[in-house]
């Protein structure tokens, strides 16, 4: 079992604003990082999946970091947009052979119009 | 294309009754399925998952059950439900791939009175 955490635990922000959040989990035994979007009454939507250290991934204005060796990743928006009100769960799987997502709380933001 | 089913929607059953939620999956073939709880005020939490049909993995001791009868469907059971079982309750399915992502159910809403 990995223990993810992630911070803020909730965020307001303007429109037009952009913002980042912070998922930090165990530096050893990681294998892998999600990011998911979860939208009120819908399913939780994979946004990326990193596994290098360094990487970085993007879509649209959502792009996302990862440091392996500190064991932290950021997801970024750009432009903060109301549609992205959303909650903002990362996971971590480890390094058992499973592919077995520990969920972090999440972030939940509001972008204001 | 894939699509995951799950029902019902939302229940509401009385402390010491049975449970049975239910999960499926079309158009994929042997997928690994995953059954996680979110409990009010906390992330979601891994409770099984299975590689195959019969095989089935528990993350966390509690007094609920799941059972994969056929490839693709998923049932998580209780004999005896506790106020603690509330919570809101997803199914995932995922490829074999060790980084694939995992895919998300619409969920059922469980309140235990």
């Amino acid at each position: 079992i990995l223990n993810v955490e992630q911070s803020p635990q909730s965020l307001h922000v303007q429109e037009g604003d952009s913002t980042n959040f912070t998922c930090s989990f165990p530096s050893s035994n990681f294998y892998a990082l999600h990011w998911y979007r979860w939208e009120t009454a819908k399913s939780p939507e994979a946004l990326f999946v990193m596994t290098l250290n360094g990487d970085e991934k993007k879509k649209g204005r959502i792009s996302a970091t990862l440091n392996t060796k500190e064991g932290y990743s950021y997801l970024y928006i750009k432009g903060s947009q109301p549609e992205d009100s959303a909650t903002y769960l990362c996971a971590a799987v480890d390094q058992t052979g499973a592919n077995n997502l520990f969920f972090g709380t999440g972030t939940r933001l509001t972008v204001i119009p | 294309s894939q699509t995951i089913h799950q029902w019902p929607a939302t229940l509401v059953q009385p402390v010491g009754s049975p449970l049975s939620l239910e999960c499926t999956v079309e158009g994929t073939s042997n997928p690994n399925l995953y059954w996680y709880r979110q409990a009010a005020g906390r992330g979601l939490q891994l409770l099984f998952y299975s590689v195959g049909i019969g095989q089935i993995s528990s993350e966390v001791p509690q007094n609920l059950s799941a059972s994969r009868p056929q490839d693709r469907q998923f049932i998580l059971s209780s004999k005896k439900l506790l106020l603690s079982d509330s919570g809101f309750y997803l199914c995932a399915w995922s490829g074999v791939l060790r980084v694939g992502e995992q895919y998300f159910g619409p969920g059922t809403r469980l309140t235990v009175t």
